[in-house]
Parts: C-alpha cells; sequence; structure tokens
C-alpha cells in the first residue's frame, strides 16, 4: 500500500519569500502525484500534478514542484508567496496498479503567510 | 460553467440518527467520489461510485453507504451516526476512470454529530 508524508505541519513565511512544501511518498509501484490547495471554508483544489514526462512540473498560481523518483520525493515549491497563498496543501498519489482514482493523500501542511 | 456542489453545507445530528449528504457532479462527469476529512485523520477515500455503481470503497464500516442517480448525483448516506463521524464530507467528480483525469472537488458538507 502506498503513503505519503507530509513532515511540516505548518509552515510560517513572509510575504515575498521563497517557500517549499515538503512531499515523501513510499508505494511498491509507480505512482501519480497530486498537489492540492484547500482555502478556509473551501474544497480543495489542483495545484499541478506528474503523470510522466518531465519532472519538473508547473502549475497554478505560480506553484511548481519537482518529482524526484530516487528520493521518492515531490516538493511543492513557489519563488515568491502572497499573503492569499495562505491555505492547507496536501500532496497525494494514486497508484498506477489500483485501476482507479483512488487519491492517497499525506495529512496536509498549513502555509502561513504574514506580511 | 457550474463546478460540483453538494448539500447541506452544514449538518447536524445527534447520536444513533442517520445522515444524508449529496453531491451534483460537473455536467458530464459521471464519476463520483466521496472523502471524508476528520480533525486528527486526514482525508481519506470513503466510496467510489461511476455509471450509477458502486466500484470501490474505503476502509469504512457498512453504516457508510450511499448510491448513484442517473444524473451522475450521489448521496451519501452515514447511518447510525457516531461521534467520531464528524468531519468534512468532501466529494469529486471526473468525466472518465483514468487514474489520470483531475478530481473536481466540491466545497463539502461538515457534519457534526453530538
Amino acid at each position: 500500500a502506498q503513503s505519503v508524508t507530509q513532515l511540516d505541519s505548518q509552515v510560517p513565511v513572509f510575504e515575498e519569500a521563497p517557500v517549499e512544501l515538503r512531499c515523501n511518498y513510499s508505494s511498491s509501484v509507480s505512482v501519480y502525484l497530486f498537489w492540492y490547495v484547500q482555502y478556509p471554508n473551501q474544497g480543495l483544489q489542483l495545484l499541478l500534478k506528474y503523470l510522466s514526462g518531465s519532472t519538473l512540473v508547473k502549475g497554478i498560481n505560480g506553484f511548481e514542484a519537482e518529482f524526484n523518483k530516487s528520493q521518492t520525493s515531490f516538493h511543492l515549491r513557489k519563488p515568491s508567496v502572497h499573503i492569499s497563498d495562505t491555505a492547507e496543501y496536501f500532496c497525494a498519489v494514486i497508484s498506477m496498479n489500483t485501476g482507479f482514482q483512488k487519491l492517497v493523500f499525506g495529512t496536509g501542511t498549513r502555509l502561513l503567510v504574514s506580511p | 460553467e457550474a463546478g460540483v456542489t453538494q448539500s447541506p453545507t452544514h449538518l447536524i445530528k445527534t447520536r444513533g440518527q442517520q445522515a444524508t449528504l449529496r453531491c451534483s457532479p460537473i455536467s458530464g462527469h459521471t464519476s463520483v467520489y466521496w472523502y471524508q476529512q476528520a480533525l486528527g485523520l486526514g482525508l481519506q477515500f470513503l466510496l467510489w461510485y461511476d455509471e450509477g455503481e458502486e466500484r470501490n470503497r474505503g476502509n469504512f464500516p457498512p453504516r457508510f453507504s450511499g448510491r448513484q442517480f442517473p444524473n451522475y448525483s450521489s448521496e451519501l448516506n452515514v447511518n447510525a451516526l457516531e461521534l467520531e463521524d464528524s468531519a468534512l464530507y468532501l466529494c469529486a467528480t471526473t468525466g472518465g476512470t483514468s487514474p489520470t483525469d483531475t478530481q473536481y472537488f466540491g466545497p463539502g458538507t461538515r457534519l457534526t454529530v453530538l
């Protein structure tokens, strides 16, 4: 079975500073990788996903993530954050051999951007 | 185009009662996924419906059930409510069943069990 670890439960950062949210996964088979964002009192919105090809994936709102197979990581980065980026961020995987879209989520990282 | 909608926004029940949550997919989407987001437990897969059939379920007891209607909307029923069922219930829909299809989430129903 696969699992996702987001080591940082909360990441405080100042506005316009860079940020990296860490995600590591474990799986005995290949996976698809996703980052979702959840704003307060809202559902989840897809930021980006890695299916195949280039290991650097660009998403919405200036976010990007890099798939590192040897380190089983998929860290999310943004070079300069805004106050509006304050939200909960979830890393998730789908196992390629599951046969359907069962997203397995990490526990989330709360990004707190202050002025 | 309207997104995924869920109703009600909030639901308050007491232990032992039944709760019914509803999800309407994006037009053209035929698959519906249900997730539970409970405090301290994170997001967990509950159920998957496609073309009117339950295709898979997560590690939840049988008192969690649901159905999908001919218009592809879905209902999640939770019987014999327990305090630990208090959570945000999210549904997500896709236009296909490929693992690469993006899941679009609704805003959720917050269920509080007293």
